[in-house]
């Protein structure tokens, strides 16, 4: 089955910093990869998604993603942190041509220092 | 609505009663999930539905645990005899078809069994 690993539970980082939350999945078939965003008592929002094409995906708020197959990783990536960075976020994978039930890792919480 | 819409947002009840979520997706959404978020734990699946019919259940932890989707829209999760341990925010998603499409979420339901 299916699982995915955020190694992370909490990354502290200072303001205009550049941060790394990191995601591996367990499959090694094709997969589609999502990163989402959670704010203070509020849903998901989707950041970023690959479905295919190019392993560098940009996403919104500035965020990027990079798939990398051999290492089974997604880490989400920005160069510059703001406060309002501050939220959790959570890696969530779907298998191609499986039940496409996407599973989410237990999600990292970026706290930005001022 | 232009999203998916959750209620009630909070839910405080003794230990023991009866609760019923609600869940109203994004018009034409034909996928709709149920989550539950607990402290540190992540989105635990519990339940998708295609349309109104439920092809993966898996998730549910317990017979306590029930779902349904009338109408291809409005979902409900209900949970019998509450026990403490179903303190969570449980959280509804919606998307075009299951899979690829992002899942978009709304806000939640915190519910609180005293």
């Amino acid at each position: 089955a299916q699982s995915v690993t955020q190694l992370d539970s909490q990354v502290p980082v200072f303001e205009e910093a550049p941060v790394e939350l990191r995601c591996n999945y367990s499959s090694s078939v094709s997969v589609y990869l999502f990163w989402y965003v959670q704010y203070p008592n509020q849903g998901l929002q989707l950041l970023l998604k690959y479905l295919s094409g190019s392993t560098l995906v940009k996403g919104i708020n500035g965020f990027e993603a990079e798939f990398n197959k051999s290492q089974t990783s997604f880490h989400l990536r920005k160069p510059s942190v703001h406060i309002s960075d501050t939220a959790e976020y959570f890696c969530a994978v779907s298998d191609r041509g499986g039940d496409d039930k996407i599973i989410f890792g237990k999600g990292t919480r970026l706290h930005i220092l001022p | 609505g232009a999203g998916v819409s959750q209620s009630p947002s909070n839910k405080v009840t003794e230990k023991g009663k009866d609760v019923e979520l609600r869940c109203d997706p994004i018009s034409g959404h034909t996928a709709l999930y149920w989550y539950r978020q607990s402290l540190g734990q992540g989105l635990e699946f519990l339940i998708y539905f295609q349309g109104n019919s439920a092809p993966d259940k898996s998730g549910l932890p317990s017979d306590r645990f029930s779902a349904e989707r009338t109408g291809g829209s409005v979902s409900t999760l209900t949970i019998q005899r509450t026990q403490q341990e179903d303190s969570a925010v449980y959280l509804c998603a919606s998307s075009l078809r299951q899979g690829v499409q992002p899942q978009h979420f709304g806000d939640g339901t915190r519910l609180s069994i005293l």
